[in-house]
């Protein structure tokens, strides 16, 4: 298993641009999520999916959208960039929905600058 | 409000040092705490994962305690080694937060210098 893969590594977008980060994951898992993590701060939140055609909110959705067609994949998209959301981003999965015994797999991260 | 802290925020050790790691949670009523390690410019490793009716977990030359009712939690690393070197981040999860989410504290940095 590749487990969770996330492309772009690196990006950097002008103010105002948008883009989709991508994540995917070949484990099965009916989990997903993306957090930011941000200098001096802990990996917060962004939004989540119990499953295919399922998303929700987490702590920090503003300026970002999710879609969940399918098990696999899970895309994060910035619609109108702006500097705050300069972080590195990254996508983890769990093989169930329900909250309480497993492990979360998380990718390598997109770093992402926003001038 | 519902916090995960860290501390130290780094650590600076000789190889073959025994080490503890703290994790301090402000709310008992857990699902599970994992300890990760993070590696510069890497995603996260999931180390030890302990439920909330667990007291402690250990793979290899790591453990992991856990306790609820003073909200902390250890991770003990024995005859440590330059390779250990990276970030050790704690994260919980709590009954009635939004489903799934992951609690992180800020991190301890640790060097281990041959």
């Amino acid at each position: 298993n590749a487990g969770v893969t996330q492309t772009p590594k690196f990006q950097v977008l002008k103010t105002g641009q948008s883009m989709t980060l991508q994540c995917a994951q070949d484990m099965n898992h009916e989990y997903m999520s993306w957090y930011r993590q941000d200098p001096g701060m802990g990996l917060r939140l962004i939004h989540y999916s119990v499953g295919a055609g399922i998303t929700d909110q987490g702590e920090v959705p503003n300026g970002y959208n999710v879609s969940r067609s399918t098990t696999e994949d899970f895309p994060l998209r910035l619609l109108s960039a702006a500097p705050s959301q300069t972080s590195v981003y990254f996508c983890a999965s769990r093989p169930d929905r329900i909250v309480g015994t497993d492990t979360q797999y998380f990718g390598p991260g997109t770093r992402l600058t926003v001038l | 409000k519902q916090e995960v802290t860290q501390i130290p925020a780094a650590l600076s050790v000789p190889e073959g040092e025994n080490l503890v790691l703290n994790c301090s949670f402000t709310d008992s009523a857990i699902y599970n705490l994992q300890w990760f390690r993070q590696d510069p410019g890497k995603g996260l490793t999931s180390l030890l994962l302990i439920q909330s009716s667990q007291r402690e977990q250990t793979s290899g030359r790591l453990n992991a305690s856990l306790d609820k009712s003073s909200g902390r939690s250890t991770l003990y690393i024995a005859a440590s080694q330059p390779g250990d070197s990276a970030t050790y981040l704690c994260a919980v999860g709590w009954r009635g937060s939004t489903l799934g989410r992951l609690y992180f504290g800020r991190g301890t940095q640790l060097t281990v210098w041959p």
